[in-house]
């Protein structure tokens, strides 16, 4: 399983775009780049997925380039909200296990 | 969307005895199941993957004897902890994917909303 690499920590305000950053250096040809969201004392919830290039969706975009060995998690306009800890997951798709690394811990100040 | 629930949402147990923890897909099949602890500040661990009609595959430095885990349907694992101790408290997560899952569609694991365990 490939290991992920991202910052502990980031604060940002409100109405700012957040960009998260996440190193995965081994990923394999059939891994997959998920991102979750978990809010104190609740489970994790998608946010979004992808292979390569541009995903967006109505939440966030995922950009992956070409090598695949990073990518970044766009959060726009934050909220107070949107504090959170924030885990990138490679993995294969179809039921194989994941797992976390250590997060981003996302705190947006008013 | 999916939705994965957990039952209890929050349990205290003495230092001896043991606790079952329910984890339930609503709306789909799953035939594979994760386990997962957390303790405060840190990140989800890897306890087992639960699969339906066999034996959960555990992750290495789980016991095995301690958290037993049954998954008897598709809609439905457990997690027992036996005999618990101060150090079990922690909070407990499963997920699910999919049966339905097709190749090219986007593969989300869904958790359900966690159960916090304090043995005392």
């Amino acid at each position: 399983l490939a290991k992920t690499t991202q910052p502990i920590s980031m604060d940002s305000y409100e109405g700012q775009e957040v960009n998260i950053t996440c190193s995965h250096n081994n990923i394999a040809t059939n891994d997959y780049i998920t991102w979750y969201q978990q809010f104190p004392s609740q489970g994790p919830r998608f946010i979004i997925q992808g292979y390569k290039t541009k995903v967006t969706n109505e939440v966030a975009s995922l950009f992956i380039p070409a090598d695949r060995k990073s990518s970044t998690l766009s959060l726009p306009r934050v909220s107070l909200s949107d504090t959170a800890v924030y885990y990138c997951l490679v993995g294969r798709t179809g039921g194989f296990k994941t797992i976390f690394g250590a997060g981003t811990r996302l705190f947006v100040k008013a | 969307g999916a939705v994965v629930s957990q039952h209890p949402s929050r349990v205290i147990c003495k230092s001896g005895t043991s606790v079952k923890i329910e984890c339930r897909s609503l709306d789909f099949q799953a035939t594979t199941m994760f386990w997962y602890r957390q303790f405060p500040k840190q990140s989800l661990m890897l306890m087992a993957t639960s699969n339906e009609g066999s034996k959960a595959t555990y992750e290495q430095g789980v016991e095995k004897d301690k958290f037993l885990i049954n998954h008897a349907s598709l809609t439905l694992s457990t997690l027992t902890v036996t005999s618990a101790h101060p150090e079990d408290s922690s909070f407990y997560i499963c997920s699910a994917r999919d049966l339905l899952f097709r190749a090219g569609g986007i593969d989300e694991q869904y958790f359900g909303p966690g159960t916090r365990l304090t043995v005392t």
